[in-house]
């Protein structure tokens, strides 16, 4: 497709199961990045992935927490025994290359929501 | 560790009229990029305009342009002829040139434009 592409859109779950959300970066884009974002709050590093290097897990907050890049296209976080403080939107973005000759594109994120 | 601080949770201007956002950063780097992102509700993160530190000239994008102060952290985002698809929250965010490409935000600005 022509952006980022997140999903589900939204996502409603119960306490402790665990939840798949999936990003399709543009075609040709080397680089992905997972973000979070609470109610009222900026953006929140979470994990990025560069061609066949080693992500950078970071920003994993616990490590209920992963995520995997196949193929070095579709990516997928997984957030395992959900707790209520992942609620969130999980954005996703990709880029072609690093510095500013690959600015990052965003897709249009997951809210996911836990009760 | 690199900090973004946006110091206005709100602002709002007049449709025609021009608008500062502030922004300001603390890092020890000489070499970094800094971007300024529109998020309107849908969500989408969208690239205004980017800014890269060893250049001196302050980045223009059509009806938005920056002053960047490197000695001050400074990274304001001035937008002249305000519209009302301006309306949205802006986040400034820092990239280390070095390491991984991860985007540093701060807690973003809510623009309203009234007519």
């Amino acid at each position: 497709g022509a952006g980022v592409s997140q999903s589900p859109s939204n996502k409603v779950t119960e306490k402790g199961k665990d939840v798949e959300l999936r990003c399709d970066p543009i075609s040709g884009h080397t680089a992905l990045y997972w973000y979070r974002q609470s109610l009222g709050q900026g953006l929140e590093f979470l994990i990025y992935f560069q061609g066949n290097s080693a992500p950078d897990k970071s920003g994993l907050p616990s490590d209920r927490f992963s995520a995997e890049r196949t193929g070095g296209s579709v990516s997928t976080l997984t957030i395992q025994r959900t707790q209520q403080e992942d609620s969130a939107v999980y954005l996703c973005a990709s880029s072609w290359g690093t510095g500013t000759r690959g600015p990052q594109h965003f897709g249009d994120g997951t809210r996911l929501s836990i009760l | 560790a690199q900090t973004v601080t946006q110091s206005q949770p709100e602002m709002s201007v007049q449709e025609a009229e021009t608008v500062t956002l502030s922004c300001t950063y603390d890092t020890s780097e000489s070499d970094y990029y800094l971007f300024w992102y529109k998020q309107p509700p849908s969500r989408q993160m969208i690239l205004v305009i980017r800014q890269e530190a060893y250049k001196q000239q302050n980045a223009t994008e059509n009806r938005f342009s920056v002053n960047f102060q490197k000695a001050a952290k400074s990274f304001s985002l001035k937008i002249s002829d305000s519209q009302l698809g301006d309306a949205a929250m802006y986040f400034c965010a820092y990239r280390s040139a070095r390491n991984t490409d991860k985007l540093i935000f701060g807690t973003g600005t809510r623009l309203q434009v009234f007519p």
